[in-house]
């Protein structure tokens, strides 16, 4: 299957510092992204849908200003969690659906998650 | 948002034995698939098997298999001849203009 390379695999950070996390796609080209949040023993929250060259959109309740998703090229995303607290730290999780498919009928990639601990 | 539901946080299964987990989604879109997911202690997601809507003959991927029932919103996967491997937590999934995931059902094979 496609590989799908999520950058860092972990992090800490100081409460109120910024921290980039990267989503690649390294052998297909990703018109969509999608970034999730997972806390301990839960299912995968989906925060936002990254379309190449376009706004993401984000889902209700995630903070549109706090966690900036940009998704500048077909293979590469970024989250960055702005101004993080102790409350931000989670696993997040990126997936990425390839170009060569279109609209629904392709599994999604995951990358292999980013642990932040913010304290 | 579509809504995805998995009625059993937890399921055990004895090895060799059969087990299902359950899975009911809400949607209002006529074109979508459906996936199961599994997720060890790594926490790497790993494609278990794919149902697409517009199909009606169930998915099958050796040993596991889905009940697909479109007009109940219904997708259960079904793994025969479990093995210890197969522990981990299974996510039932919705793909349709997003991506949407269940609850998880932590799935435990007794030796």
């Amino acid at each position: 299957g496609a590989v799908v390379s999520q950058h860092p695999s972990r992090v800490i950070c100081k409460s109120g510092t910024s921290v980039k996390i990267e989503c690649r796609s390294l052998d297909f080209q990703a018109t969509t992204m999608f970034w999730y949040r997972q806390f301990p023993k839960q299912s995968l929250m989906l925060m936002a849908t990254s379309n190449e060259g376009s706004k993401a959109t984000y889902e209700q309740g995630v903070e549109k200003d706090k966690f900036l998703i940009n998704h500048a090229s077909l293979t590469l995303s970024t989250l960055t969690v702005t101004s993080a607290h102790p409350e931000d730290s989670s696993f997040y999780i990126c997936s990425a659906r390839s170009i060569l498919r279109q609209a629904v009928d392709t599994e999604a990639f995951f990358g292999q998650g980013t642990r932040l601990t913010v304290v | 948002a579509q809504t995805v539901t998995q009625s059993q946080p937890e399921m055990s299964v004895q090895e060799a034995e059969t087990v299902t987990l359950s899975c009911t989604y809400d949607t209002s879109e006529s074109d979508y698939y459906l996936f199961w997911y599994k997720q060890p202690p790594s926490r790497q997601m790993i494609l278990v098997i794919r149902q697409e809507a517009y199909k009606q003959q169930n998915a099958t991927e050796n040993r596991f298999s889905v009940n697909f029932q479109k007009a109940a919103k219904s997708f259960s996967l079904k793994i025969s001849d479990s093995q210890l491997g197969d522990a981990a937590m299974y996510f039932c999934a919705y793909a349709g203009n997003q991506f949407y995931f269940g609850t998880g059902t932590s799935l435990t094979v007794i030796p």
